[in-house]
């Protein structure tokens, strides 16, 4: 079965702080990783998607990179408009995709 | 314009009643999901419809039916509905193609039963 653990489970930071998320994954066949972000009272919205290991992609203050068993989501200096929960999923060779419990950052102005 | 929408927002309704909820999408996606986001927001997938076609379908009580009329719309009914059903259900579609899919979500669907 496939598993997702992401750490912390909560992350207060102050604006201009970088830090990184966590997400440690078991999966046959990895097809996929996944990461969202989700606002209070809102859908998931995608962020990236990382194929293999040493894979990178960034987007503004975020940098998500993959290895064998883990990926980080890199934020740097972050703003308060960054504020959400961050949500990682891997997708293996059963198509079921699976989530992790997420992050949820709070950025202080 | 609406990728993935969802009706209704809100749904409060009694125990032992029988609901739907509906879901669209305007992306051309050939592939629809349901997923159940419990209290403490982890994110579990339902079912998963390809073409209008049922290709997952993770344990869930057969009080939950999916409909699929077209591949653009996919509904949830819930039979006999219990406390523990309350929770935020998101609808998602995808295009699969290449290795894997990206999905994409709707604004998801308050349940409460009281």
């Amino acid at each position: 079965e496939d598993q997702v653990t992401q750490s912390p489970e909560a992350l207060r930071l102050q604006e201009g702080e970088s830090s990184s998320l966590n997400c440690s994954y078991t999966v046959s066949g990895l097809r996929g990783l996944f990461w969202y972000r989700q606002d209070p009272g809102k859908g998931p919205e995608f962020l990236f998607t990382l194929y293999s290991a040493g894979e990178e992609k960034e987007k503004e203050r975020l940098k998500a990179t993959l290895t064998k068993k883990e990926s980080f989501l890199h934020i740097t200096a972050p703003k308060p408009e960054d504020s959400a929960t961050y949500l990682c999923a891997v997708q293996g060779g059963s198509y079921i995709p699976t989530f992790g419990r997420g992050t949820s950052l709070i950025v202080h102005p | 314009d609406t990728a993935v929408s969802q009706t209704p927002k809100y749904l409060v309704t009694q125990m032992g009643n029988d609901k739907s909820i509906k879901c669209e999408q305007n992306l051309g996606h050939d592939t629809m999901y349901w997923y159940k986001q419990d209290s403490k927001k982890f994110l579990k997938i339902m079912f998963s419809y390809n073409n209008k076609e049922l290709i997952i379908n993770e344990t869930v009580p057969n009080r939950f039916s999916p409909k699929s009329p077209d591949k653009a719309h996919l509904n949830l009914h819930i039979n006999s509905l219990e406390l523990g059903d309350s929770a935020v259900y998101f609808c998602a579609s995808s295009s699969p193609g290449g290795l894997t899919d990206t999905q994409y979500f709707g604004p998801g669907t308050r349940l409460t039963v009281l």
